[in-house]
């Protein structure tokens, strides 16, 4: 079993619509949760930083983790299509990151 | 404020050639980790460096090394290259240890 896994897609959604990405891992002990945006032909850039439990807000992005779940959320609300990009989920000193999302928002 | 550098963008070498990549850190940041992606494995934790030192190292062979020098620069090198270690190559660096990096764009590795 991966450390990390995450739906690959691809996501096809409409502008303007809520956008879920999800992750699952195995190991408890992680507490430090990052997603990353990726644009093709570019390296990773950190959009969402929690440690531990809880709900983090920045503009229209929010991530959510549920340790007792072992389950990571990062919710795009009111999408754009400037979010169309490729999305990862990283753990625990970046060692361990989700394959990514594919995401397209269509205008 | 200048981003994370990586050098050169892209690369074609030949199996069984070395090949040294290079990577350098926004000014300030001590953090570098190195990391490998492939379309069917995703990014792979290569190494990190924090202070001149290794700190945790990545399941890979050890043709894969790296070092990192006073000034925060690092270098990776790949030996006796195969034709799996065709991949992009991504940099990042950070101020503090697990905080969140920037990352390079990284350099584009083709082995024939």
């Amino acid at each position: 079993q991966k450390e990390v896994e995450q739906d690959p897609g691809p996501l096809s959604v409409p502008e303007g619509a809520i956008v879920s990405l999800n992750c699952t891992y195995s190991n408890s002990a992680f507490q430090y949760f990052m997603w990353y945006r990726q644009y093709s032909r570019k390296g990773p850039e950190l959009l969402m930083y929690t440690y531990s439990s809880g709900n983090k807000e920045d503009g229209r992005f929010t991530a959510q983790v549920d340790k007792s779940s072992k389950y990571i959320s990062l919710f795009i609300r009111d999408s754009q299509p400037s979010d169309s990009a490729t999305y990862l989920c990283a753990m625990q000193d970046q060692f361990y990151f989700g394959t990514g999302t594919s995401l397209t928002v269509i205008p | 404020k200048a981003g994370v550098t990586q050098t050169p963008r892209y690369l074609i070498k030949t199996r069984g050639q070395q090949v040294t990549l290079s990577c350098s850190p926004i000014s300030g940041h001590r953090s570098v980790s190195w990391y490998q992606q492939t379309p069917g494995q995703g990014l792979q934790f290569l190494f990190e460096y924090f202070s001149e030192t290794q700190r945790n190292k990545g399941n890979f062979p050890g043709r894969f090394s790296g070092r990192q020098f006073s000034n925060s620069r690092s270098e990776m090198n790949v030996s006796t290259l195969e034709l799996g270690d065709s991949a992009l190559y991504l940099c990042a660096s950070s101020f503090l240890i697990n905080y969140g990096y920037t990352f390079g764009s990284g350099t584009r590795l083709t082995v024939v």
